[in-house]
């Protein structure tokens, strides 16, 4: 089956880091990927979409300058944390989907960031 | 505005029971209803649904939409301890964003 990698799973740092977080499909193409992020019991709520070889399209509210993504491949997004602070801190997942039509969203495991 | 409901948002049962999980949905230039599975991680798929009154099987695990009334539901049988998650429910719109729902929490208990 379809199968995403997100790597790390986990990261604590300081506040001000930068941390970039990688979403790889092993198995697939995936001309789109999405980022998403969810707070403690709660739904996943989309940050962007992310296509490859252009600009990524951010929800209402998601600072661009903040969260950098970047979809140099079809099967590798990145999504950068910069200057990170404490309310950033949160679970961080990624999902991609293969190309064709009804094709369902496969996720990664997640990460957890940590801003101390 | 877009939104997925989903009920009850937290289930209690005993191995061995049967148990209905609702979703329903106000979405614009609906596509698919998803159904998935999270555990400690991310979630995992379980179902996609596109049409109307076809039942989706996978072991104990069901689930059908009824894009009249907006709903679909997901059955799960002879439950077990591993079954124990969160549900989410989630529609896709034509824009390709999955709008989902708060999730149903199950726990099911020996």
């Amino acid at each position: 089956g379809a199968v995403v990698s997100q790597h790390p799973s986990r990261v604590i740092c300081k506040s001000g880091t930068s941390v970039k977080i990688e979403c790889r499909s092993l198995d697939f193409q995936a001309t789109t990927m999405f980022w998403y992020r969810q707070f403690p019991k709660q739904s996943l709520m989309l940050m962007a979409t992310s296509n490859e070889g252009s600009k990524a399209t951010y929800e209402q509210g998601v600072e661009k300058d903040k969260f950098l993504i970047n979809h140099a491949s079809l099967t590798l997004s990145t999504l950068t944390v910069t200057s990170a602070h404490p309310e950033d801190s949160s679970f961080y997942i990624c999902s991609a989907r293969e190309t064709g039509d009804y094709q369902p969203q496969h996720f990664g495991d997640g990460t957890r960031l940590s801003i101390l | 505005e877009d939104k997925v409901v989903q009920s009850p948002l937290s289930l209690v049962v005993h191995e061995g029971d049967t148990v209905t999980l609702n979703c329903s949905y106000e979405v614009t230039n609906f596509r698919s209803l998803l159904w998935y599975k999270q555990e400690k991680k991310a979630p995992t798929f379980l179902f996609m649904l596109t049409s109307s009154g076809i039942e989706k099987k996978s072991g104990r695990l069901s689930s059908i939409l009824d894009k009249k009334e907006l709903f679909s539901i997901l059955n799960i049988t002879a439950t077990q301890t591993g079954d124990s998650a969160v549900y989410l429910c989630a529609v896709e719109a034509s824009t390709d964003k999955l709008i989902f729902g708060t999730g149903t929490r199950l726990q099911v208990f020996p």
